[in-house]
């Protein structure tokens, strides 16, 4: 599976978009683009993927560049309890063998 | 609520002993994964199952072994620990593996193991 590459912290304010970015530069024609978060130390959330086209849902928005290098989880509107370490993955469909989370990117949401 | 169930949410132990963490998948789930999350560090892939079959083995020590029963469940059991071992476990599940593509997994609330 590729690595991502994503900035350790950012800060948003509390109502603004937060744009997270996401750097595959490796990714493989096969795998898919994911985002979990983390709030404190629960279980992470899975919050959206994609292959290739802009996905949309409840939560969030993702944007995938066309050469797929690159990604972006986009939160409309933060609030503070979107205060999480946001984690990107990457993998190939058929499970989560060996995919390991890293670091993520700690949001903090300002009021 | 995810669905899945981890057992116990904290557990104390002393070094040189053994413990075992019980994972219940989400129903219908047949792969079980379990990652181990050590102070601020990120998810450590540990191992996988599916239906009852190991599928893919991550950075787990030998001291460490789990299994997936028939009824799914699946318990990590952890042995000789040391005080590194001190961290939250998770177990995953999603609903399958190969033909079932791009299945998110789902997260249980982790256990808290310290090693004292």
């Amino acid at each position: 599976d590729a690595k991502t590459t994503q900035p350790p912290s950012m800060d948003c304010a509390e109502g603004r978009a937060a744009n997270l970015p996401c750097n595959h530069s490796t990714i493989s024609g096969n795998e898919y683009v994911y985002w979990y978060r983390q709030i404190h130390s629960q279980g992470p959330q899975y919050i959206i993927h994609g292959l290739k086209n802009n996905e949309t849902n409840e939560m969030a928005s993702l944007i995938i560049t066309e050469d797929r290098k690159s990604s972006t989880l986009i939160l409309p509107h933060a609030t503070l309890r979107d205060t999480a370490v946001y984690y990107c993955i990457v993998r190939v469909s058929g499970g989560y063998q060996k995919v390991t989370f890293g670091i993520g990117t700690k949001l903090q949401v300002i009021p | 609520d995810s669905g899945v169930t981890q057992t116990p949410k904290h557990l104390i132990t002393a070094t040189g002993q053994r413990v075992t963490l019980r994972c219940s998948p989400r129903s219908g789930d047949l792969s079980v994964y379990w990652y181990q999350q050590s102070l601020d560090q990120g998810l450590q892939f540990l191992i996988q199952y599916y239906n009852g079959e190991e599928r893919a083995k991550g950075n787990i020590l030998e001291r460490f072994s789990a299994q997936q029963f028939p009824d799914l469940h699946s318990e990590l059991n952890l042995s000789s620990l040391e005080l590194g071992d001190s961290a939250l476990y998770f177990c995953a599940s999603s609903s399958g593996t190969g033909q079932h593509r791009n299945t998110e997994a789902f997260f249980g609330q982790g256990t808290r193991l310290t090693v004292v």
